[in-house]
Order: structure tokens, then C-alpha cells, then sequence
């Protein structure tokens, strides 16, 4: 079944602990990106990449980093997990370079940063 | 399940009426659109896109409609019934040589039995 699969679902977390949510799909698809879904604010981009070795900054970058070292992969990283990185994050994948194409999202990873 | 949003929008319908759900987009430059369903506790899924090139696009109980003059998409669904109850959002997707969605905050429909 072709999917995104994120992990954690659901993390609870203290403020400064290194975390890692991992991405992983299974469509051999080059664009991956990152979003946080705040209430009133909809979906804001993190970090996209358009593909293995290629990434850049979205909307919000400050506080998180991403890799992409094969394509299948797409992990988001905090370093220094604080308070205002409650979220609820999603991962997102699409077939070429993003334009015109949807974007296939995982199930979502509920962040509590105490 | 999860709330995607406390403090979006709501439009409440009846069983079997038909739903319209409004979208202003930002970018006059944006040549593909799609509107997105996210039931609680879910990531967002595609229900119907569209470009720029277009101005009407029907799917099955969906219909998209795009006015590029006003910067306006709708999105209308026939009968809607109690699975479509979620948030819907649309995403815009500029011209060529960026690869940035921008979303919109959402709409939930509430469908009322």
C-alpha cells in the first residue's frame, strides 16, 4: 500500500531533549517536506527537499533541521525541543517536484513539549 | 480524536443538502490549486485539484470551481452525507520554479443528520 508513514504518532517530551520524527515513504517520490498544523493557523511549511542530498528552508525552519540522505527518508530533528514546538506535524511527499502534483500525507505526530 | 483547528469556521449542513466551501487564495501567480479533506485524527487527503487553466472541475459528489478574477475556489459537494463531515482546505501552488504549497486554515463541516 503506497503510504507515509510517520513515527511517533504521539510524543511527550521535556524542553531542551534531543527528538527525531522519522518520514518514510514508499512511492519513490523525490519531493518530501515537513509542515506544523497550529489551530488558526493551517499548515505551514518547515523544511521541504526536492531530493536525496537537497534540502531547504520553509516557512518556519528556526529551531528544526532535516536530512535526506536516501529518498525514502525524510527525518525532522529538534535539537532543543521548547514549549512553542507543540504541534501537530505532518510529512508530506509527492511524485516530482511538487508543482501540480498532490502531496501524499502521513497520519500526523502530536508533539507536547513540556 | 484530534482537533485540527478550535478555532475555524464551521459550516453546519443537512444530510443529503449540497455543501459549498469557500476558499480565498493569496497569489495571483498560482496555477494549480487542490482542496484537501482531513477527518479528526487523520493527515489531510486529496479530494479534487484544478489549474489555472480551468475554471470548473467535477470528480464524483465533487465539483471544484476556480474564479482566477476574484482569487476564489469553492469546493461543492452533492448529498453530503455524515463520512463527509472534517476540515477541508485548499492549497495553491505557484508558477513554476517554486515548490511551496500554501495552505489555507480550513473549514470544518459539520453534517447534521
Amino acid at each position: 500500500e503506497a503510504q507515509v508513514t510517520q513515527n511517533p504518532r504521539y510524543l511527550i517530551t521535556v524542553t531542551g531533549k534531543k527528538l527525531t520524527v522519522t518520514c518514510s515513504q514508499n512511492m519513490n517520490h523525490e519531493y518530501m517536506s515537513w509542515y506544523r498544523q497550529d489551530p488558526g493557523l493551517g499548515l505551514r511549511q518547515i523544511y521541504y527537499s526536492m531530493n536525496v542530498e537537497v534540502t531547504d528552508k520553509g516557512d518556519v525552519p528556526e529551531g528544526y533541521k532535516v536530512s535526506r540522505k536516501e529518498k525514502r527518508n525524510f527525518p525532522l530533528i529538534l535539537e532543543s525541543p521548547s514549549p512553542n514546538q507543540t504541534s501537530l506535524y505532518f510529512c508530506a511527499s509527492s511524485p516530482r517536484t511538487g508543482q501540480n502534483t498532490e502531496a501524499f500525507f502521513g497520519q500526523g505526530t502530536r508533539l507536547t513539549v513540556v | 480524536g484530534e482537533s485540527v483547528g478550535l478555532h475555524l469556521p464551521t459550516l453546519s449542513v443537512q444530510e443529503g443538502d449540497n455543501s459549498i466551501i469557500n476558499c480565498a487564495y493569496s497569489n495571483s501567480a498560482s496555477d494549480y490549486f487542490i482542496w484537501y479533506k482531513q477527518e479528526s485524527g487523520k493527515g489531510p487527503q486529496f479530494i479534487i485539484d484544478i489549474r489555472s487553466n480551468m475554471d470548473k472541475r467535477q470528480g464524483q459528489r465533487v465539483t471544484v470551481l476556480l474564479n482566477k478574477t476574484v482569487k476564489h475556489l469553492s469546493l461543492q459537494i452533492a448529498a453530503t452525507q455524515p463520512g463527509d463531515s472534517a476540515v477541508y482546505f485548499c492549497a495553491e501552488i505557484p508558477a513554476s520554479g517554486t515548490y511551496k504549497y500554501i495552505f489555507g486554515t480550513g473549514t470544518r463541516l459539520k453534517v447534521l443528520a
